[in-house]
């Protein structure tokens, strides 16, 4: 079974920062790698797709990079309603997996 | 818009059975893969089935198969998902999702609907 691990766990950053999160899969999965958003007590919402496609929606203050088995999600000038949780998923390999997730916090 | 609301949590006993349901609105449902997607508390996503767009094809993760049935009624516009012998560990808020495109993302979810086994 491929594994999803992202890193950092949690991370603590301000207004204004830009913030990059990284996800690793066990096994190469070219650009099938999705992002979401997930805040307390809601429903996922997504992000970015096939590595770094902007959902439709989504502001530009987000972007992602990679393929292979490294990809980055990149927010930059972090806003009070990015404070959340992101989740990678990868969509080569079935079943779909999602990575442990990473919290954003403020500083 | 697309609306994906699900029903039917609640709590329940080991061994009991339960009925989730998606209503789908918004879009047009019997063109579209979809999937149940769970988080138990304070955890992390997993995905739980996927059913194609006729419901000639299913998936499941492997520590629900032969215990979850996904299924769908195009004519309702409607997903389920029959879950039957329920474990304390399918505790969980349980989210349908639309499945869509050649990246097989999931682009809407519904709001969730909590399962708690426990006796």
């Amino acid at each position: 079974d491929i594994q999803m691990t992202q890193s950092p766990s949690s991370v603590s950053a301000s207004v204004g920062d830009r913030v990059a999160i990284t996800c690793r899969a066990s096994q190469t999965i070219g650009y099938y790698l999705n992002w979401y958003q997930q805040k307390p007590g809601k429903a996922p919402k997504l992000l970015i797709y096939a590595a770094y496609s902007l959902q439709r929606g989504v502001p530009s203050r987000f972007s992602g990079s990679g393929s292979g088995t490294g990809f980055t999600l990149t927010i930059t000038n972090l806003q009070p309603e990015d404070f959340a949780t992101y989740y990678c998923q990868q969509s080569f390999f079935s079943p779909p997996k999602f990575g442990q997730g990473t919290k954003v916090e403020i500083k | 818009e697309v609306q994906l609301v699900d029903s039917g949590g609640g709590l329940v006993q080991p061994g009991g059975s339960l009925r989730l349901s998606c209503a789908a609105s918004g879009f047009m449902f019997s063109s579209y893969w979809m999937s149940w997607v769970r988080q138990a508390p304070g955890k992390g996503l997993e995905w739980v089935a996927n059913i194609k767009q006729d419901g000639s094809e299913t998936d499941y993760v492997d520590s629900v198969k032969g215990r979850f049935t996904i299924s769908r009624d195009n004519a309702k516009n409607s997903l389920y998902l029959q879950m039957n012998n329920l474990r304390a560990e399918d505790t969980a808020v349980y989210y349908c999702a639309r499945y869509f495109g050649a990246e097989r993302r999931f682009d809407y979810w519904g709001q969730g609907t909590l399962v708690t086994v426990s006796s």
